[in-house]
């Protein structure tokens, strides 16, 4: 697609409940990131897949958060067992991926708020 | 632990005027820095990045620097206008990361009055 693309948009669950949320990367870019906006804790890293190595999961908050990537494509972040301070923005990125990612810029999605009742 | 800090948290000017947003880094062993730009409700959209072996970096109206050693860069907005209103907000990786694992500031929100 022309831009990096999330759904849903906004997500309103119960707290105990598991969520999946998706992130369709711009075509042909191989490096996804997950971070996470919440109030007054400004833009937090949650995870790196870069190509077929092994994700930086270094920035998952508990082992309640997961993520996969299929195909070397599309990746769902899964928060099991919702809690009420997992409510936030929810945010994907892609980039190239090239031989030489150090200079490549994000390009983030529009994000999916999350409202953990 | 890399702390990356903006200063104002928040501007206000009038159209026309110049803007300067301020961010420093702790560890300078970064890859490179890069400057967002975030409206609300929207992602982020990447304004510009700076090469760790770089001083600055040019597009338009706009103008970012870097200073490594010291820990600092900023970002230089010629004459405002009212749709450059938005918050922006820097990142930075560092070398003794993976290069996806951005440390942000929490942002400069700017409003440009007609």
């Amino acid at each position: 697609g022309a831009g990096v693309s999330q759904s849903p948009s906004n997500k309103v669950t119960e707290k105990g409940k598991d969520v999946e949320l998706r992130c369709d990367p711009i075509s042909g870019h191989t490096a996804l990131y997950w971070y996470r906006q919440s109030l007054g804790q400004g833009l937090e890293f949650l995870i790196y897949f870069q190509g077929n190595s092994a994700p930086d999961k270094s920035g998952l908050p508990s082992d309640r958060f997961s993520a996969e990537r299929t195909g070397g494509s599309v990746s769902t972040l899964t928060i099991q067992r919702t809690q009420q301070e997992d409510s936030a923005v929810y945010l994907c990125a892609s980039s190239l991926g090239g031989v030489v990612t150090t200079n490549e810029k994000l390009f983030f999605g529009s994000g999916t708020q999350l409202s953990v009742l | 632990k890399q702390e990356v800090t903006q200063i104002p948290a928040a501007l206000s000017v009038p159209e026309g005027e110049n803007l300067v947003l301020n961010c420093s880094f702790t560890d300078s062993a970064i890859y490179n820095l890069q400057w967002f730009r975030q409206d609300p409700g929207k992602g982020l959209t990447s304004l510009l990045l700076i090469q760790s072996s770089q001083r600055e970096q040019t597009s338009g109206r706009l103008n970012a620097s870097l200073d490594k050693s010291s820990g600092r860069s900023t970002l230089y907005i010629a004459a405002s206008q009212p749709g450059d209103s938005a918050t922006y907000l820097c990142a930075v990786s560092r070398t003794t990361d993976s290069w996806g694992k951005f440390q942000f500031g929490a942002g400069t929100q700017v409003v440009v009055t007609p």
